[in-house]
């Protein structure tokens, strides 16, 4: 079946240090990957993409890593800050003719100060 | 540039009811796409809709339908209110149809069924 998987529904960091958030994909048809940061009350806010094509791609402060081997896909933020504090979920789109995303449960990202 | 602007932000409605969700997409974007998210887990998707057609349909009943207009913004019907409708209902914008192509999201609408 369709799913698209957190292993941690929880991270607690200190400011400043790194953080890792994972997530595992079943669909080895999925070609395009996003991930979204939503904090309270917002709506999802787009940080990050990466196509299928592509094992690695960097953001100001924000590295995704995947690995269609074991599809799996980890998002790292450098230097985390409290303003990180938020549930972070990836999404995965199978492609074709729909831009329809499948979306993880969500993993918390506290960042102590 | 204004983003996804959805209205209204919130709404309480009553069970048996009917609701209508509005969405207007980013200028220039032209595919929207519609999803449900209760609290504690990741949104689900409802519908794609691209140049005022339906592209794509999630698993919801026929209670939830939609349509999109030719300025590109789009509309979320739900009939017969139940009180497991009650969540956020998020719209995405996107550029174009079809995979591999970044989807915003709306602040959304929080609709809760009493």
């Amino acid at each position: 079946g369709e799913s698209v998987g957190l292993h941690l529904p929880t991270l607690s960091v200190q400011e400043g240090d790194n953080s890792i958030i994972n997530c595992a994909y079943s669909n080895s048809a999925s070609d395009y990957f996003i991930w979204y940061k939503q904090e309270s009350g917002k709506g999802p806010q787009f940080i990050i993409d990466i196509r299928s094509n592509m094992d690695k791609r960097q953001g100001q402060r924000v590295t995704v890593l995947l690995n269609k081997t074991v599809k799996h896909l980890s998002l790292q933020i450098a230097a985390t800050q409290p303003g990180d504090s938020a549930v972070y979920f990836c999404a995965e789109n199978i492609g074709g003719a729909t831009n329809k995303l499948i979306f993880g449960t969500g993993t918390l990202l506290a960042v102590q100060p | 540039d204004a983003g996804v602007t959805q209205s209204p932000t919130h709404l309480i409605k009553t069970r048996g009811q009917h609701v209508t969700l509005r969405c207007s997409p980013i200028s220039g974007h032209k595919s929207v796409s519609w999803y449900q998210q209760v609290l504690g887990q990741g949104p689900q998707f409802i519908f794609q809709y691209y140049e005022k057609e339906e592209r794509g349909r999630g698993n919801f009943p026929d209670r939830f339908s939609a349509r999109q207009f030719p300025n590109y913004s789009s509309e979320l019907n739900v009939n017969a209110l139940l009180l497991g409708d009650s969540a956020l209902y998020l719209c995405a914008s996107s550029l174009v149809q079809g995979g591999g192509t970044e989807a915003f999201f709306g602040q959304g609408t929080r609709l809760t069924v009493v």
